[in-house]
């Protein structure tokens, strides 16, 4: 149980191009997701936390107009990169929080490798 | 704010030899702690967690961590190691100030297991 599935798994797109990522949760209704950016050989850093049904909070530093994040029901939250640069290349990883009581674990999904030319 | 700091970035052990990862731990509330494993191109995988029950927590595929909380500590431990476990392992807190939700990474340690 608590699958979060990724798609794309990967994806290669030109510079100026925008491209989304699809997160859902398989087998669980998920209040709660969250996004994370992964660099090579680094560790995660949360991107933002996005409720079903409202906008989402944006961790310091993230551009909310260049990463744009929808949560529109209880199994799917989607992350578009708009206008991507090859500086936005990059590992994303979505996770999700069952039934949105905060102190639940978080099931991450297999991740999304972005690579803008 | 709370942190982690792994204190190795790459651990190598031989099969069947203990392993021991070490994470120390920085919270100015009561923390949860959590270890997550991440093999190669396979979404990141809960190992264990702490949430003030047991000090010592018991994983899967027999990893175990102890929380020190006079040390500060949260270190994974395995007696036998399997060419399976090389991966990459993720030390995580989250804690009340940030309702619990908001994780943060410690860098990341690999561990390499030879034959």
């Amino acid at each position: 149980g608590a699958v979060v599935s990724q798609h794309p798994s990967r994806v290669i797109c030109k510079s100026g191009t925008s491209v989304k990522i699809e997160c859902r949760s398989l087998d669980f209704q998920a209040t709660t997701m969250f996004w994370y950016r992964q660099f090579p050989k680094q560790s995660l850093m949360l991107m933002a936390t996005s409720n079903e049904g409202s906008k989402a909070t944006y961790e310091q530093g993230v551009e909310k107009d260049k990463f744009l994040i929808n949560h529109a029901s209880l199994t799917l939250s989607t992350l578009t990169v708009t206008s991507a640069h090859p500086e936005d290349s990059s590992f994303y990883i979505c996770s999700a929080q069952q039934g949105g009581v905060v102190t639940d674990t978080q099931y991450f999904g297999p991740g999304t490798r972005l690579t803008v030319l | 704010a709370q942190s982690v700091t792994q204190l190795d970035s790459h651990v190598s052990v031989s099969e069947g030899t203990p392993v021991l990862l070490r994470c120390n731990y920085s919270s100015s509330y009561s923390p949860s702690l959590f270890w997550y494993v991440q093999h190669p191109n396979k979404g990141l995988q809960l190992l264990l967690k702490y949430t003030s029950a047991a000090t010592l927590v018991k994983g899967i595929n027999g990893f175990e961590a102890e929380f020190k909380k006079s040390e500060t500590s949260f270190h994974l431990t395995k007696p036998s190691a399997h060419m399976s476990d090389a991966a990459e392992y993720f030390c995580v807190v989250s804690d009340r100030n940030t309702g619990f939700q908001k994780l943060v990474f410690g860098t990341g340690t690999r561990l390499l297991v030879s034959p």
